[in-house]
C-alpha cells in the first residue's frame, strides 16, 4: 500500500532554536499534504493543509509564521517549528491525499508514522 | 461545521468480551466519509475503514464490526472476543466533502484490554 514517512522520527532540541520535520510520500504523488498535531492523551487536531506550489491553509488559532510549511515538491512537505519553546512539545503527523494517481482507492489519505518533538 | 463526538473516554473489558465504541458525527453536508482509526502507544495511526454517507451497510472484517446508521448520525464500532493486542486508542473521523479532505478526528477513546 501507499507509504508516507517523516523525518526525524523523534527530535530533542532546545528552546529557541528551529526544527524542520519532513513528509514524504513514497509511492504516490501528494497534491496536498495535512500537518496534525497531538498533545499527550488528546486528539490529533488539524494544523494546516499544504498545497503543492503554494501557500498552505493554516486552521484558526496556528500561528503560520511559528509553523512554516513548505511543499515543493509533489512528494515533499516540511513543517519548521521556528524558535521553539516547551510548549511546542507534542506529536506531530503528517497525512498525503492520494487522488489515485498511487495504489488504493481515489482520494485516499495516508499517515505518516509520526514525528515527537520535544523542546527543552 | 462538521464535529465528531466520542462520549467514552476510557473503557476496560476483560479479554473476550465484546465491546463497542460509540461515534456521534455533525455535518451539514451530504456527502462525508467517516473513519476508524487504530492508534497503539507507538503512535502510529492504523487506518481500519473508510466509509461514505451514501453506503449504510454495515461492515463486518474479522472480529471488528461497524454499524453506521445516518438517522442518528452515528457510526459505531464493536470489536467482538477482545484480545490484549486490541489494547490502544481508537479515533473516529469525518471528513466533508466540501472541506477539501480535511479530516476531522474525534477526542478517542483509549480500549484497555485485561488479560
Amino acid at each position: 500500500g501507499a507509504v508516507v514517512s517523516q523525518h526525524p522520527s523523534w527530535v530533542i532540541c532546545k528552546s529557541g532554536t528551529s526544527v524542520k520535520i519532513e513528509c514524504r510520500s513514497l509511492d504516490f504523488q501528494a497534491t496536498t499534504m495535512f500537518w496534525y498535531r497531538q498533545f499527550p492523551k488528546q486528539s490529533l487536531m488539524l494544523m494546516a493543509t499544504s498545497n503543492e506550489g503554494s501557500k498552505a491553509t493554516y486552521e484558526q488559532g496556528v500561528e503560520k509564521d511559528k509553523f512554516l510549511i513548505n511543499h515543493a515538491s509533489l512528494t515533499l512537505s516540511t513543517l519548521t517549528v521556528t524558535s521553539a519553546h516547551p510548549e511546542d512539545s507534542s506529536f506531530y503527523i503528517c497525512s498525503a491525499r492520494d487522488l489515485g494517481r498511487g495504489q488504493g482507492a481515489p482520494d485516499t489519505q495516508y499517515f505518516g508514522p509520526g514525528t515527537r518533538l520535544t523542546v527543552l | 461545521a462538521q464535529k465528531v463526538t466520542q462520549a467514552q473516554t476510557e473503557i476496560s473489558v476483560v479479554e473476550k468480551e465484546d465491546v463497542t465504541l460509540d461515534c456521534v458525527y455533525e455535518t451539514r453536508d451530504t456527502t462525508y466519509y467517516l473513519f476508524w482509526y487504530k492508534q497503539p502507544p507507538s503512535g502510529e495511526l492504523v487506518f481500519l475503514i473508510r466509509r461514505n454517507s451514501f453506503d449504510e451497510q454495515n461492515e463486518i472484517s474479522g472480529r471488528y464490526s461497524w454499524n453506521f446508521q445516518k438517522s442518528t448520525s452515528s457510526f459505531n464500532f464493536t470489536i467482538t472476543a477482545s484480545q490484549v493486542v486490541d489494547s490502544a486508542v481508537y479515533f473516529c473521523a469525518l471528513s466533508e466533502y466540501s472541506s477539501a479532505s480535511k479530516i476531522i478526528f474525534g477526542s478517542g477513546t483509549r480500549l484497555s484490554i485485561r488479560p
